[in-house]
């Protein structure tokens, strides 16, 4: 099976730009959930897409919205963005009942 | 809040010796538990889990251990290698297995 595959491995972004981030989830699961990774803070949970319904979000401000597909491929998108969305994100998924896999994540820097 | 807690962001440990990494979380009802080992620039990859029915589970060199009524768990690495220099992601979850909640992290360095 393949893992979980994220695009783009890199990003540079300049102060009020957007981004999209995308993640393809490992065959046959269907929930996709989006953490960021700053130093010091650990796995931030973002949300939590499963057929195509977000079931959970994360405390982070509205800039922050995803969606997933019929095929439970999932995308992320930040607006406006700020310096301090710098980060790693990272996707993951997971069957039901079972751990959560991730993907590599997409470095994030925000200029 | 901070569901789940690691409160050592880093530890040291020679090598051949035992790493204790330590976990503490604050919501009984969570039935699930895992460990997750990171090198820098990659995703975090699965090292071992534990139900909340059991109170230790083993895997080769590792060994998580949980404590329900102190509510803390505990992953011990025996012995300790260089290539386990990473950092260490201890998560639970509730019995939906919707929503997977992270400590900080604990950095773990080796010593050859």
């Amino acid at each position: 099976k393949a893992g979980v595959t994220q695009t783009p491995r890199y990003l540079i972004k300049t102060r009020g730009q957007q981004v999209t981030l995308s993640c393809s989830p490992i065959s046959g699961h269907r929930s996709v959930s989006w953490y960021q990774q700053t130093p010091g803070q650990g796995l931030q949970f973002l949300f939590e897409y499963f057929s195509e319904t977000q079931r959970n979000k994360g405390n982070f401000p509205g800039r922050f919205s995803g969606r997933q597909f019929s095929n439970s491929r999932s995308e992320m998108n930040v607006s406006t963005l700020e310096l301090g969305d710098s980060a790693l994100y990272l996707c993951a998924s997971h069957g039901l009942g079972e751990k959560l896999f991730f993907g590599s994540g997409t470095q994030l820097s925000v200029l | 809040d901070q569901q789940v807690k690691q409160n050592s962001p880093s530890l040291s440990v020679q090598e051949g010796r035992i790493s204790i990494l330590n976990c503490d979380y604050t919501n009984s009802m969570f039935d699930y538990f895992l460990w997750y080992k990171k090198y820098p620039a990659e995703g975090p990859t699965f090292l071992i889990s534990i139900s909340s029915i059991k109170d230790k589970n083993e895997d080769g060199r590792f060994t998580v251990f949980l404590n329900k009524s102190a509510k803390h768990l505990s992953l011990h690495i025996v012995p300790s290698q260089p290539g386990d220099s990473a950092v260490y992601f201890c998560a639970a979850s509730l019995n939906t297995g919707n929503q997977f909640y992270f400590g900080t992290g604990t950095s773990l360095t080796v010593i050859p």
